[in-house]
């Protein structure tokens, strides 16, 4: 069974940069798409971006300026980066497997990990 | 991007209720359409995909329908742990985009 756990600082100062890992267990990470995707307190679902185990990627262009992803395939890991933080970008922050049918659909998530962003 | 708009946006139903819960896209998504079931404190989970396909051991109570813009969520007769927010999710085109989300709550 796959999964995934995100790791990373829970509190960042606004202008800063955030940084996460997600690890996945129980599988490879070879073969597969794996996004980010994130949930601001009381509200909907975003996703920010993907990245292929090759290392090649897409964002979501409202984000696309300040959004990093990168893969470690020797450690089944892979990160998200998003600098210039704002209040705006205070979140749950998903890491989430895609299937092979769709690299845009989500099979398998992460608990997520709050991030709070501070003045 | 694709705007999905999903109605209602919250709903109080009873143990054993057939509910419906529908998304519309803002374009054509040719069925790439996925629903999600959300508990408080909990990742997504997925139920179903291509608009009508069950994912693997999600009960068949839930049912899905629909084509071109507008799609449907069905559960057939509400069980105590269906209570929770859904989600709709076009991956027709990236960026992929949800909606707002449905609340199910008990009556």
């Amino acid at each position: 069974q796959v999964q995934l756990q995100e790791s990373g600082p829970g509190l960042v100062k606004s202008s800063e940069t955030l940084s996460l890992t997600c690890t996945v267990s129980g599988g490879s990470i070879s073969n597969y798409y794996w996004s980010w995707i994130r949930q601001p307190p009381g509200k909907g679902l975003e996703w920010i971006g993907y990245i292929y185990y090759s290392g090649s990627t897409n964002y979501n262009p409202s984000l696309k300026s300040r959004v990093t992803i990168s893969v470690d395939t020797s450690k089944n890991q892979f990160s998200l980066k998003l600098s210039s933080v704002t209040a705006a970008d205070t979140a749950v922050y998903y890491c989430a497997r895609s299937p092979i049918i769709s690299r845009l659909l989500f099979d398998y998530w992460g608990q997520g990990t709050l991030v709070t962003v501070s003045s | 991007d694709i705007q999905m708009t999903q109605s209602p946006s919250s709903l109080s139903a009873s143990v054993g209720d057939r509910v419906t819960i529908t998304c519309r896209a803002s374009q054509g998504i040719s069925n790439s359409l996925a629903w999600y079931q959300q508990k408080p404190g909990k990742a997504p989970k997925l139920l179903l995909y291509a608009a009508i396909k069950l994912e693997s051991g999600v009960p068949s109570r839930f049912s899905g329908s629909g084509s071109g813009t507008d799609y449907t969520l069905t559960i057939s007769s509400l069980q105590p742990e269906d209570f929770a927010t859904y989600y709709c999710q076009q991956y027709y085109s990236t960026p992929n985009t949800f909606g707002q989300g449905t609340k199910l709550e008990i009556k």
